[in-house]
């Protein structure tokens, strides 16, 4: 089946530090592929997203590379700030075999705490 | 462009009642998609609705039922009320069918507390 694995969290860095957090997925035909991002009391809202093999997707300094060989789509920043505490959420998206349609799998988050 | 709204934000309700949540999507978006978020769960699709016409479905029981109006705003139903339904409901809308690069675009939820 269709599934997206993500780090198990949380992470928690200092400012100004380095930020990886994994993804991996598996899928049946060509996935689109997305990351969003959650803030406390709010709902998600979308950070970037390839839609095929070695696309950047990129926005707010944060970057990830759809990778086919791999099967990933790890999130990168090269420097965090405190604001950037939220949860990250990876998801493919595929047309549903059965439907016709669009379906989005999401992976189970991964709660960022940035301290000063 | 006003985002996708949920109302209300919060609900508290005891158990064995029912709930009727709303959503109004982003306009022009034809496509609303309902989730429950729960710590232990995660974010898990409970169904998508494409012209009034409901396209794909979680693994819910038949307490959790929606719908969609020609307006495109959507409504969800859970009946006889569980402890374990207590969770953040979030609402999301995309402008089209069809392709499997839309993204979601989510409202800010509707926190249900079931006691």
């Amino acid at each position: 089946g269709n599934s997206v694995t993500q780090m198990e969290g949380p992470v928690t860095l200092s400012e100004e530090a380095f930020l990886t957090i994994n993804c991996t997925y598996t899928a049946t035909g060509y996935p689109s592929l997305f990351w969003y991002v959650q803030y406390p009391g709010e709902g998600l809202q979308l950070l970037l997203k390839a839609t095929k093999a070695d696309d950047k997707g990129s926005n707010k300094g944060f970057e990830a590379t759809y990778r086919k060989e791999t099967t990933s789509f790890h999130l990168e920043k090269g420097s965090v700030q405190v604001s950037d505490s939220a949860v990250y959420f990876c998801a493919l998206s595929l047309i549903d075999g059965n439907t016709g349609f669009q379906k989005l799998v999401f992976g189970t988050g991964t709660r960022l705490l940035v301290s000063p | 462009k006003a985002g996708v709204t949920q109302t209300p934000r919060y609900l508290i309700k005891t158990r064995g009642q029912q709930v009727t949540l709303s959503c109004s999507p982003i306009s022009g978006h034809r496509s609303v998609s309902w989730y429950q978020q729960t710590p232990g769960q995660g974010l898990q699709f409970l169904f998508e609705y494409f012209s009034e016409t409901q396209r794909n479905k979680g693994n819910f029981p038949g307490r959790f039922s929606g719908r969609q109006f020609s307006n495109s705003r959507s409504e969800m139903n859970v009946s006889t009320l569980e402890l374990g339904d207590s969770a953040l409901y979030l609402c999301a809308s995309s402008p089209t069918q069809g392709t499997n690069n839309s993204p979601l675009h989510f409202g800010n939820g509707t926190r249900l507390t079931v006691t």
